[in-house]
Order: C-alpha cells, then structure tokens, then sequence
C-alpha cells in the first residue's frame, strides 16, 4: 500500500524550532515530488514547497520562502519541514502529499498539527 | 503566483442534486488542474486531475472539464458522502496554488 505516514502532533512556544517529517512507503521515494500544504484553522489550503527526494532539488513558494526549511533523507525515505523560530501564526496543521500525474497530490499524509503557543 | 478563484465560496444542495463549482485562473494553466475533496479533519482527498482525468477510485459521477482559464467539477446526483469542501489546484506552475474552497452544505 503506497502511504506517507507523518510524525505526531507538536505543541511549542514562540522561538522554538520544531522538524516534522513525512515518511512515504509502498513506491519509490526518490522517484516522486512530496510536498508541503499548510492549513491554518478553519482556512484554506496553502501550498508551501516541494521537493525531489532523488537529488533534493526543492522549490518554495516565495510566501514560505526564509519562513521553513524543507529537506529529505533519501537513505530512510522520509521528508521533513522545519522551522528554526516559531511563531503563534504558524499554528496550523501540516500535511505532505506525493507528486504524481500531471503534478497532483494523488498520496497524502494523514496531516500533523502544530500549535505554537506561550 | 497565478490566482485562482473558485465560485461559489458556499453552496447549499439536496441528495440527488447536479451541482457545478468553477474554477477561475489567473492565466492559462492549459490543463494542470486538479480538484480535491476535503471532509472535516481529514486530508484532502484527489478527485480529478489534468482537467478532466478521474483518479482511481472515485466515483463516477464526479467529472471536470475545461482548459486554458476556466474550469468546472460537476457533481452528478449528489449522496450524502459528498457534503464536503472542494478546492481546485493548478499545476502549470509552482507555486501551484489553490482556490479558496467551495463548501458544499446539505439543504
């Protein structure tokens, strides 16, 4: 069964860093693009980057751009989203998806909240 | 970034029903453009992809259409399962951003 499976739900305080991460199972993991959507409560959803685990090649969008840090280690199939300095405003549930035809997100994960609060 | 816009932002149906939700891009993203299926605390779900290409798995009687800057998911004969919000991607270009969302509400 192809899947991405994400890490827990996190609670932190403003200036804390935090890496989530997204590990894919079933399929080639160097094969396809994982992306990063970001939902904030009660919100749309928010593309925020992708990457290629194959060579880590990533694109940001300009929005998130200096804000997270996406990276892979190909070596155990997993994808990360990091911060370094968290903010109240980056409460919101984070899910990866896995790139596939016509560059949808046919995989997604099952999402992880992050509540960043003092 | 391309925009897009989805309308309506809300929508209020019957069992049964046809409905249409739009999709309006910014600029031409030829075919690129996926619709999803979100139900409360789930992850999305992919319905459609390149315009009008049905995902494995989904029923039939969810069908898009259109190309360029102006696209359409039709729902045809709406079931309870179906009440859900909807959101259109493009994917001609990164950042492949998405419409606000469409929530389909029973009536």
């Amino acid at each position: 069964e192809v899947q991405l499976v994400q890490s827990g739900a996190e609670v932190k305080k403003p200036g804390e860093s935090l890496k989530i991460s997204c590990k894919g199972s079933g399929y080639t993991f160097t094969g396809s693009w994982i992306g990063w959507v970001r939902q904030m409560p009660g919100k749309g959803l928010e593309w925020m980057g992708i990457i290629f685990p194959g060579d880590s090649d990533i694109r940001y969008s300009s929005s998130f751009q200096g804000q997270v840090t996406i990276s892979a280690d190909k070596s155990i199939n997993t994808a990360y989203l990091q911060w370094s300095s968290l903010k109240a405003s980056d409460t919101a549930m984070y899910y990866c998806a896995r790139r596939a035809a016509q560059d949808a997100f046919d995989i997604w994960g099952q999402g992880t909240m992050v509540a960043v609060s003092s | 970034d391309i925009q897009m816009t989805q309308s309506p932002s809300s929508l209020s149906a019957s069992v049964g029903d046809r409905v249409t939700i739009t999709c309006r891009a910014s600029q031409s993203v030829t075919t690129y453009l996926n619709w999803y299926q979100q139900k409360p605390g789930k992850a999305p779900k992919l319905l459609i992809y390149g315009a009008s290409s049905l995902q494995s798995g989904v029923p039939s009687r969810f069908s898009g259409s259109g190309s360029g800057t102006d696209f359409t998911l039709t729902i045809s004969g709406l079931q309870p399962e179906d009440f859900a919000t909807y959101y259109c991607q493009q994917s001609d270009r990164t950042p492949n951003t998405f419409g606000q969302g469409t929530k389909l509400e029973i009536k």
